[in-house]
Formats: structure tokens, sequence, C-alpha cells
């Protein structure tokens, strides 16, 4: 599967609208991309995934550059709940037996 | 609740001893993979079985076993424990079938070595 980069850590003001981003260059035409996250002492959770297209759920949006070489993770509006680790991460369903391999990931803070 | 259950949720054990985790994945789900997650390396996964059979295998360990029963429940054995064994192992489940890239984990199993 391709490597993605992600920022070590970034802030966010409760209430406000957050962009967490990945860079992922050398993305392939079949590889999907995922995010996750992990709330303090629990286990990673799904959050939203994408192939070419924006997508939208009850959680947050995924906004996809048209190239596919970086994509954007949306909180519209963060809570001190979302305070957690971001994890991007690119599978190919053709090539992958559907285990994931975790980068660093992105840590957000949410101040009140 | 993701529905993965793991038991037991800590443990705390000596050096040289041997453990089992167990892990119950989502009705139906035929897959299992287990992950180990300490603070130094992050998550990395460790090996995934399909109904019984093991299917895929990262960085695991020769002193780590598993296996999934007929009840699709699965169970990772770590033997000869040392200290940097210590960490969370999450177990996750995914689809019924097919891959869709959406695995449901469980709450994890602390162990600590000592």
């Amino acid at each position: 599967d391709a490597k993605t980069t992600q920022p070590n850590s970034m802030e966010s003001n409760e209430e406000e609208p957050v962009h967490l981003p990945c860079n992922h260059s050398t993305i392939s035409g079949t590889d999907y991309i995922h995010w996750y996250r992990q709330l303090p002492s629990q286990g990673p959770e799904y959050v939203i995934h994408g192939l070419t297209s924006n997508v939208n759920n009850r959680m947050a949006s995924l906004a996809i550059a048209e190239d596919r070489k970086s994509s954007t993770l949306i909180l519209h509006r963060a809570t001190l709940r979302d305070a957690a680790v971001y994890y991007c991460i690119l599978i190919d369903y053709g090539g992958s037996q559907g285990n994931l391999i975790f980068g660093k990931g992105t840590k957000l803070s949410v101040k009140p | 609740d993701s529905g993965v259950t793991q038991t037991p949720k800590h443990l705390i054990t000596a050096t040289g001893q041997r453990v089992t985790l167990r892990c119950s994945p989502r009705s139906g789900d035929l897959s299992v993979y287990w992950y180990q997650q300490s603070l130094d390396q992050g998550l990395q996964f460790l090996i995934q079985y399909y109904n019984g059979e093991e299917r895929a295998k990262g960085n695991i360990l020769e002193r780590f076993s598993a296996q999934q029963f007929p009840d699709l429940h699965s169970e990772l054995n770590l033997s000869s424990l040392e200290l940097g064994d210590s960490a969370l192992y999450f177990c996750a489940s995914s689809a019924r079938t097919g891959i869709t890239g959406e695995l449901f984990f469980g709450e994890g199993s602390r162990l600590t070595v000592l």
C-alpha cells in the first residue's frame, strides 16, 4: 500500500472547523483513502473513506484532490470529544487482505 | 460499542510467563485481526485470520501465536514474555464478505510485563 504523510499534531478551538491534511503522492488508481481515529484509551474507529469524489457522513467530510495526491478530513465543528489521533490510510481492495497499516497519524488537540 | 469483545481488559504478569488474550468478533464477521500498540512503535499489525485460516502476517514475533476457532473467536498467545511486550493489544473484525476497509476494533487488552 502507498505511503501517507500527515502532520504530527494540530490544534483547534472548540466549535471551529478543523481541516486535517494527508499527502499520498504515490497513490495508485485503485487505492481507497480511509480515515480512522483513535480516542484516548480506545481502539481505532472508522471515520470515512472515499475513492475519487468528496464524501460526507455524520462524522466528517472527506475532500479529495482532483489528482488524488492529497486529501483533507474536515470536522465541521470540533468538540472536545474529537480530540484524538487521526490516521489516513490507503487500501487497495484488490491487492489487500483487508488489514490496515497505520502510520503515526495526526494528534488533534481541541481547546475549549 | 463496536461489537468486538476483548478479554481480559488488563493483565499484569512477569517476564518469562505466558498469557492468552481472547477476542470475540462482531456477530457473523469472518475476519479477525490482531494489533499491538506500544508507546514507541504505534499500531503494529500482527496477524489476520479469515474463517479459521491464517490470511496475512505482519510483525508478529515467533514467541507469539494466534488461532481462530470454529465459532470465530480468536486467541493470541504470548509466551516467554519480555518487558518490551508490555503494550495494548487490539483485536478487530471486518465485514462478512469481501474487503471494505472498515475494521471494527475492540477496546483492547492492556498487558503489563514486570
